[in-house]
């Protein structure tokens, strides 16, 4: 199975910041990642699909990036509503396996 | 406009078997597949398995000798069903439309499922 690694498991930043956030997979995964966004009590939603693909109605701040083993979601200036924890998640191959989460705090 | 709802027994016992219904609106199940997703304390968030546009299914091996996805396209309805439950097989199940196969574009509000006597 392909392990999903996302650091740091929380990040506190200020309004305004760049937030970079990592996830590294246990082998190639030839870009087939996306990430998604859970706010409490809800489902995830989908942010950027196949690595760097900003999905529908989501804002241009959120971008991502990566390739190979190594992915990141980066917000450009964070925003209040953006609190919440993101996933990322591969469908190179079987299982399906999602990462553990980082969650985004305000400080 | 796009909507999955997913409706579940709430408490199950401890060997017994789960049911999940995924009710969609908006879309023709003949041309997506449907995945199902479930969030546990123990392990977050989990691919179960899916259900392709064609009808045939994948399961996650962690689940396989335990799990049937199954639907009924006149009903716009997907089914889960889980049996010999465990107590760490509390949490919420997700069913959520996959566009392309794989990229979870919808999903539904999530069902909370208790696992206990």
């Amino acid at each position: 199975d392909i392990q999903m690694t996302q650091s740091p498991s929380v990040l506190s930043a200020s309004v305004g910041d760049r937030v970079t956030l990592s996830c590294k997979a246990s082998q190639n995964i030839n870009k087939n990642l996306d990430w998604y966004q859970q706010k409490l009590g809800e489902a995830p939603k989908l942010l950027i699909y196949f690595t760097n693909n900003l999905q529908t109605g989501i804002p241009s701040r959120f971008s991502g990036s990566g390739s190979g083993t190594d992915y990141t979601l980066t917000i450009s200036s964070l925003q209040p509503e953006d609190v919440a924890t993101y996933f990322c998640f591969q469908y190179n191959s079987g299982p399906l396996t999602f990462g553990s989460g980082t969650k985004l705090e305000i400080k | 406009q796009v909507q999955l709802k997913e409706t579940g027994p709430g408490l199950v016992q401890p060997t017994q078997t789960l049911s999940i219904t995924c009710t969609v609106s908006g879309f023709s199940l003949t041309s997506y597949y449907m995945q199902w997703v479930r969030q546990t304390p123990g392990k977050g968030l989990e691919w179960m398995g899916f259900i392709r546009s064609g009808g045939s299914t994948e399961y996650n091996s962690e689940f396989k000798s335990r799990l049937s996805i199954s639907r009924d396209t006149s009903k716009n309805q997907v089914f889960l069903k889980m049996n010999s439950l465990k107590t760490e097989d509390t949490g919420v199940y997700y069913c959520a439309r996959a566009d392309d196969g794989y990229t979870l574009d919808y999903w539904g509000q999530g069902v909370m499922v208790t696992v206990s006597s």
